[in-house]
Parts: structure tokens; sequence; C-alpha cells
């Protein structure tokens, strides 16, 4: 089955850290660009991150000001996320999200979604 | 605040046709970066509805469409079904702000 699983998610007090994971199956997970979105709880979505098929290009989103790291193990069709000096604000579920392509570009678009964790920042 | 603008919700009667915008800018859509359409039903995780302006992935149904026009773009959904009631989200790349964009989200109501 084609499928993204995310874990990792939890509660934490403000400051600390925390690391996602996403395992991909059913497809081949190596080829494909992949990235993190978020949904803030009753709020619209919130594109976090992406990374290259390969793993040598990142991209974040400008407001999270280099407190987040994307990551991937081909060989283990994994997906990371590594959440430095966590805010309130990162309150959100987070999606791991296949990119159509194996470079992520201005024409990304996410064809394949997991179901998300839930991450909660508060003290 | 988004730098694609939606309208919050929409509505319509089963069979009927409606029409969600997003509205952007010259650093965006305006810019002629590809527009993509979400559709996340309630407790839902996204599905990709519409990319690259106005091709639907297999298994999307040809009641939907999008079309692009200078600085915005539009979701079309004919036929509205029971079904089709959740959020709807545009997508495309800002340059401006370097990164991938999603509009604030439509609620779409069927009566």
């Amino acid at each position: 089955e084609v499928q993204l699983v995310e874990s990792g998610g939890g509660l934490v007090q403000p400051g600390r850290s925390l690391r996602l994971s996403c395992a991909a199956s059913g497809f081949g997970f190596d080829a494909y660009a992949m990235h993190w979105v978020r949904q803030a709880p009753g709020k619209g979505l919130e594109w976090v991150s992406g990374i290259f098929w390969n793993g040598i290009s990142t991209g974040y989103a400008a407001s999270l000001k280099g407190r987040f790291t994307i990551s991937r193990d081909n060989a283990k069709n994994s997906l990371f996320l590594q959440m430095n000096s966590l805010r309130p604000e990162d309150t959100a579920l987070y999606f791991c999200a296949k990119d159509r392509y194996a470079e992520y570009s201005s024409s990304s678009a996410f064809d394949l979604w997991g179901q998300g964790t839930m991450v909660t920042v508060s003290s | 605040q988004s730098v694609l603008t939606q309208p919050p919700s929409v509505s319509g009667a089963p069979g009927q046709r409606v029409t969600i915008s997003c509205t952007g800018s010259s650093s965006n859509i305006g810019a002629g970066y590809d527009v993509h359409w979400y559709q996340q039903l309630p407790g839902t995780a996204p599905k990709l509805l519409i990319y690259a302006n106005n091709n639907r992935p297999s298994g999307v149904p040809d009641r939907f469409s999008g079309s692009k026009s200078g600085p915005s773009a539009s979701l079309a959904i004919t036929g509205l079904q029971a079904a089709d009631e959740g959020d709807y989200y545009c997508q495309s790349h800002d340059s401006s702000l370097g990164d991938s964009e999603f509009g604030g989200g439509t609620k779409l109501t069927v009566l």
C-alpha cells in the first residue's frame, strides 16, 4: 500500500526539542523530494520544509528562523524533522508529504500525504 | 496572513456549480508560478485535487477543474455532492518569501 506514516509527536515544553519521523512505503521513496507541512488547530496549511530526493538541498519557511532541520534516510525509506527551541506557536499537526518530482521547486505539488502527528508545545 | 487570498466560505446546493478563487500578486501567481489545489475533508489529510493550474491527478473526477488568469486562479466544482463538503486550499510559490505558500482555505458547504 502506498502510504506515509508520521510519528514522534507529543507534548513538549517551550524551548525543548522534538524529532519527527515519517515512514514511507509502497513507492520509490528515493526518487522523490519530500516535505513537511503543518496545520495549527483550526487553522490553514503552512509549508515547513522540503528536501531533494538525495538530501543534497533543503529549504525552510522563513518564519522558522533556523530552528528546524529536515533530513532523510533513503535506505530506510524515512524522512525526519528535528525541531529545536520549540515555541507555543509551533503547536500543530505535522504532515509528511511527497513531491511530484525528485527536486522540490517553484512548481512543487504534494501528491501523497500522511495522516499527521500532533505536536503540542506548552508548559 | 497569507499572500494568497481565498474567500473564507462558499456554498451551493447539490448538483450546482461553485467556484473558489485564489488571488495573489506579481510575486506569486502573477509571476507565472503554478497553482495547485487541495481538498481536505473533515478529519482527514489534504488531498491533491489539481496540479499545475489545470491538471487532475489520476482518480480525481472531472467535476473538478482549475484555471488561472493573471494574478488569480480558480477552482470550479460542478455537480456538487454532499461528499464534497470540506476545506479547499490553493498553493503557489512566492518569490518574495522564497517558499511555497498556501491560501487561507475556503470552507465549502453543500446546502
